[in-house]
């Protein structure tokens, strides 16, 4: 099978810009699970679909949103990006919600100038 | 919310001793702990995990033990080879679900050889 898959990899943006990040999931695997990566923060959970719906969300500002679609395939948009917003984006899949098994993809490095 | 504290921060260890890393957590209803390693530029890999209902669980050289009642869990890793090299991040679940994962700040583990 193949892993999780994220694009682009790598992207550079400007403070104020929006960014739309993309993670196929595993096959089979219905549940999808953002989290940030930086230094400073960690590991920090965004938000998790399954079915199409938003199931949780991590505290993070409402400039951070998502969707799933019907092949469950999700997409993260950070809007009017700021400095802070500069992090490894990673995307992790499994089975079932709530499994708690996730299987995290290569992730999206964004730098935010 | 949860708040997971992990021990030590960095750790070296001589090729063919063990190593044990440390996690606390704080909420009580998190009922699932899975550890990760992370190489340099790499995803996050779950290694082994454990339910709240395990005290326990071993998987060659590597085992995790749980003690619900000081809501603290740990990592062993036996017999060290220097492939183990990587960070290692423990992490909780959240009250809203296993998906939604609570992440220690890391452990950055170097076997000498």
């Amino acid at each position: 099978k193949a892993g999780v898959t994220q694009t682009p990899r790598y992207l550079i943006k400007t403070r104020g810009q929006q960014v739309t990040l993309s993670c196929s999931p595993i096959s089979g695997h219905r549940s999808v699970s953002w989290y940030q990566q930086t230094p400073g923060q960690g590991l920090q959970f965004l938000f998790e679909y399954f079915s199409e719906t938003q199931r949780n969300k991590g505290n993070f500002p409402g400039r951070f949103s998502g969707r799933q679609f019907s092949n469950s395939r999700s997409e993260m948009n950070v809007s009017t990006l700021e400095l802070g917003d500069s992090a490894l984006y990673l995307c992790a899949s499994s089975e079932i919600a709530g499994s708690g098994e996730l299987f995290f993809g290569e992730g999206s490095r964004l730098t935010v100038l | 919310g949860e708040n997971v504290e992990q021990h030590p921060s960095t750790l070296s260890v001589q090729e063919g001793d063990s190593a044990v890393i440390k996690c606390t957590y704080s909420d009580s209803a998190s009922n699932y702990f899975p550890w990760y390693k992370q190489e340099l530029g790499k995803r996050p890999q779950l290694i082994i995990d454990i339910r709240s209902n395990v005290g326990e669980k071993k998987d060659q050289r590597i085992a995790v033990t749980l003690n619900k009642t000081a809501k603290h869990f740990s990592l062993h890793i036996t017999e060290t080879q220097p492939e183990d090299s990587a960070v290692y991040f423990c992490a909780a679940s959240g009250e809203t679900g296993a998906n939604n994962l609570f992440f220690g700040t890391g452990t950055r583990l170097t076997v000498i050889p």
